[in-house]
């Protein structure tokens, strides 16, 4: 596609419930990173995917968040049993290779709001 | 550990102007820096990048600096618009972590016209 997709673009949950985040990558690109904003924060690591690699989970916060990437394509990222401090944005964004000057472009992000 | 971090959270100047944006950064192995903006209800936008072994770089009104010896990079924005309002942020990366960056905590520039 012509960017980095993701769906939805708002999402409100009830605290306890699961969600699920979708992210679709520019064609072609084999790295995808997943990070979170917090309101007036910067942007904070949580996951990353290279081609058929082992992810780098090391950003995520607790073991109720988990990603997927299949196919080497979209990914969803996963949040269950959701906390009210779990309200946040969350981006995707992906690059041509996963590495240092290969530029990340971002999706518009999906806004979690936890009630 | 690692930390990215900004000078002045907010700027404020004259539609013409020129705008310097700051950023402190601490790793001494970050060896690629890259600034985006970010207008509200988006995700961030490539703006300029640039490697370790540059202390200059220049884009199409915009040019990043990149000092080494006091960990410090900066933004220029020439003649400032009202269209370049918005959030900055610097990222690193560097040493083992491939491509994942490291954030700054952002600058609002507002240009008033």
């Amino acid at each position: 596609g012509a960017g980095v997709s993701q769906s939805p673009s708002n999402k409100v949950t009830e605290k306890g419930k699961d969600v699920e985040l979708r992210c679709d990558p520019i064609s072609g690109h084999t790295a995808l990173y997943w990070y979170r904003q917090s309101l007036g924060q910067g942007l904070e690591f949580l996951i990353y995917f290279q081609g058929n690699s082992a992810p780098d989970k090391s950003g995520l916060p607790s073991d109720r968040f988990s990603a997927e990437r299949t196919g080497g394509s979209v990914s969803t990222l996963t949040i269950q049993r959701t906390q009210q401090e779990d309200s946040a944005v969350y981006l995707c964004a992906s690059s041509l290779v996963g590495d240092r000057g290969s530029i990340q472009y971002f999706g518009a992000g999906t806004r979690l709001s936890v009630l | 550990g690692e930390s990215v971090g900004l000078h002045l959270p907010t700027l404020s100047v004259q539609e013409g102007d020129n705008s310097i944006i700051n950023c402190a950064y601490s790793n001494s192995a970050s060896d690629y820096f890259i600034w985006y903006k970010q207008e509200s209800g988006k995700g961030p936008q490539f703006i300029i990048d640039i490697r370790s072994n540059m202390d200059k770089r220049q884009g199409q009104r915009v040019t990043v600096l990149l000092n080494k010896t006091v960990k410090h990079l900066s933004l220029q924005i020439a003649a400032t618009q009202p269209g370049d309002s918005a959030v900055y942020f610097c990222a690193e990366s560097g040493g083992t972590s491939y491509g994942k960056l490291t954030f700054g905590q952002g600058t609002i520039l507002t240009v008033h016209p």
